[in-house]
């Protein structure tokens, strides 16, 4: 059984560039969350989506970033115009359900933008 | 709001000694789970250990205990017989849930380097 997977492990975009960060979940995992990383600092949550829904964008910014989990497919953080301050390590973790007490982390993605 | 809090931004042991990293956190629940996670420097965010709430019991996973203080919502970390693959980021975890999915908060991470 698989992991969690993510790519690209690293991505370079120039500023304005789009980025689009791929999370696939472990097998029978629906629930899929992502988390941002500043340098020198702890995880930061930022969306909570199951198949098809987004459950919780409470720490999304408001714009340039979005998020999906389509029926079929990996999980896509994707974010618009990227600046120089959205250079970050992003994680995403799985779970298979919402009474779980658990999430299993991927290796992140480390964004680079120049 | 929950908050997690680790006082300690860098610590150093001795391979072979035992060292304890810190953590509080700030809670108005009394259901909820800790997780302390090791982030070497792949930064593949790896579980070390986890306690319920609910439990007494410090949880204990080979050289890795915890000191688990409900009252004075601490949670701190033992490593005993330091190695120096225990160098890495270690960052503590406040978790709870509902109907509808987790709540995990980070705390800001201490960086442990064992020294040979």
């Amino acid at each position: 059984n698989a992991g969690v997977m993510q790519n690209p492990r690293h991505l370079v975009r120039r500023r304005g560039q789009e980025a689009r960060l791929r999370c696939s979940p472990m097998k029978g995992h629906s629930h899929v969350y992502w988390y941002r990383q500043l340098p020198e600092e702890g995880l930061k949550f930022m969306v909570y989506l199951q198949k098809e829904n987004i459950i919780d964008e409470s720490g999304m910014p408001k714009e340039r970033f979005s998020a999906e989990f389509p029926k079929e497919g990996p999980s896509i953080l994707r974010i618009q115009q990227v600046v120089r301050g959205d250079s970050a390590a992003y994680f995403c973790a799985s779970s298979p359900r919402a009474s779980s007490y658990e999430q299993y982390f991927g290796p992140g993605t480390r964004l680079t933008v120049t | 709001a929950q908050t997690v809090t680790q006082s300690q931004p860098e610590m150093s042991v001795q391979e072979a000694e035992t060292v304890t990293l810190s953590c509080t956190y700030d809670t108005s629940e009394n259901n909820y789970y800790l997780f302390w996670y090791k982030q070497p420097p792949s930064r593949q965010m790896i579980l070390v250990i986890r306690q319920e709430a609910y439990k007494q019991q410090n949880a204990t996973e080979n050289r890795f205990s915890v000191n688990f203080q409900k009252a004075a919502k601490s949670f701190s970390l033992k490593i005993s017989d330091s190695q120096l693959g225990d160098t890495a980021m270690y960052f503590c975890a406040f978790m709870t849930r509902d109907n509808y999915g987790q709540n995990f908060v980070f705390g800001p991470g201490t960086r442990l380097s064992v020294l040979p």
